[in-house]
């Protein structure tokens, strides 16, 4: 069964200051990824994804992810961050190509930024 | 604004009751999920409907099913409720059955008395 690992539950980063979330994935064939964030009493939004093809991907708000198939990692980045970023941040996994068991979602990291 | 609507927004109710809760998709996906996010069990999936034929199963309970009906729209019914279903349910869409990305709507929070 699949599974994902967020190692940290908080993180606390000064404004413009920057970031990298960790996620850490087990999954038996290859793997969809996503990270989401929700902000509280929202929804969940998708930031970016990775399917396949370049390892380094682009999502909203500046964010950035990489997937190393070898760490079986799949880390959230972001140059600078701003007080807005304050959210939890969740990383999730999925089949690729013909599984339909639904994302398997991490914990979950508080994010929280200092003035 | 993804383009799934949830209703209600919040829903207040006692042990033993019924609840139905609906999710609209974006328009033009076929796939509609439900996930219970909880502060014990964090984000799991529960069921997965396509295209009006039930698809996956994840960790849903007896007392809970779903469908989805000829507009698409589903349903999500919680019934003989109990303290510990309080959560937050979301309902995601997707265009296609498999390997596609989940769209989430804002959730229906459900509270157990």
């Amino acid at each position: 069964a699949q599974s994902v690992t967020q190692p940290d539950i908080h993180i606390t980063v000064s404004e413009g200051a920057s970031l990298e979330l960790r996620c850490n994935y087990s999954y038996g064939a290859t793997p969809y990824l996503f990270w989401y964030v929700q902000s509280p009493g929202q929804g969940l939004q998708l930031l970016l994804k990775y399917f396949s093809g370049d390892t380094l991907v682009q999502g909203i708000k500046g964010f950035e992810a990489e997937f190393k198939r070898s760490q079986s990692s799949f880390n959230l980045r972001k140059p600078s961050v701003h007080w807005s970023d304050a959210a939890e941040y969740f990383c999730a996994v999925g089949a690729a190509g013909g599984g339909a068991d639904g994302l398997t979602f991490g914990k979950g990291t508080h994010l929280i930024i200092q003035p | 604004d993804s383009g799934v609507t949830q209703t209600p927004k919040h829903l207040i109710t006692a042990t033993g009751q019924r609840v139905t809760l609906r999710c609209s998709p974006r328009s033009g996906d076929l796939s509609v999920y439900w996930y219970q996010q909880s502060l014990d069990q964090g984000l799991q999936f529960l069921i997965q409907y396509y295209n009006g034929e039930e698809r996956a199963k994840g960790n849903i309970l007896e007392r809970f099913s779903a469908q989805q009906f000829p507009d698409l729209h589903s349903e999500l019914n919680l019934s003989s409720l109990e303290l510990g279903d309080s959560a937050l349910y979301f309902c995601a869409s997707s265009d296609r059955a498999a390997g596609d990305t989940q769209y989430f709507g804002p959730g229906t929070r459900l509270t157990v008395l």
